[in-house]
């Protein structure tokens, strides 16, 4: 059985850029949730999906960046325009059910904004 | 005062040691506990959650929660160099409208052969 789904799992852009970062959430699972976890710092919450939905993105920087779970397809983290303090890695979770706890990570994507 | 401390380590410990894991924290809504592991440039693995107060074992692991201190604690029995990770707590409200963990910023340990 397949865990979460990340990729790429190492990412470079140039400052200004956009940034795609992809998660398939383990089988049977449709509840999404992005987390930050910069050098030094612990995971913070982004924001939480579910498909076609975003039920919660209180932890979403208000500007340049977007979260969707479409119908069909992965999730989707976007950030347009990075600037350096982007650089962090970028972790997805899927649970089964809709609440918070038993959430499984995938490997997360290292994005690196030069 | 942030809402969830974890002393950062490092913490080094001979293998076959048991191993004391702490996280405080200031928000009484808190109802779920739950510790991860994480290799480094790995994502968190989920090894344990409790719900409200009280202990709970699985294998080698032990998770402890006590409300009243807010105080939550993971002990590794016969620690293992495989062990060598970093170890987050993490929390979660009960109830509907809560979907966001709230991390420690994780105790990174060392288990020397």
């Amino acid at each position: 059985n397949a865990g979460v789904m990340q990729n790429p799992r190492h990412l470079v852009r140039r400052r200004g850029q956009e940034a795609r970062l992809r998660c398939s959430p383990m089988k049977g699972h449709s509840h999404v949730y992005w987390y930050r976890q910069l050098p030094e710092e612990g995971l913070k919450f982004m924001v939480y999906l579910q498909k076609e939905n975003i039920i919660d993105e209180s932890g979403m920087p208000k500007e340049r960046f977007s979260a969707e779970f479409p119908k069909e397809g992965p999730s989707i983290l976007r950030i347009q325009q990075v600037v350096r303090g982007d650089s962090a890695a970028y972790f997805c979770a899927s649970s089964q059910n809709r609440g918070g706890y038993e959430q499984y990570f995938g490997p997360g994507t290292r994005l690196t904004v030069t | 005062q942030k809402e969830v401390e974890q002393d950062p380590g490092p913490l080094s410990v001979p293998e076959g040691a048991i191993v004391s894991l702490n996280c405080t924290y200031s928000n009484s809504a808190f109802q779920y506990f739950m510790w991860y592991r994480q290799y480094s440039r790995k994502g968190p693995e989920l090894l344990m959650y409790t719900y409200s107060s009280g202990n709970k074992e699985d294998g080698r692991f032990t998770a402890q929660v006590d409300k009243s201190s807010k105080y939550i604690s993971l002990f590794i029995r016969d620690s293992q160099p495989s062990d060598s990770a970093t170890y987050l707590c993490a929390m979660d409200y009960s109830g509907a409208g809560s979907y966001q963990l709230t991390f420690g910023k994780g105790t990174k340990l060392s288990v020397i052969p």
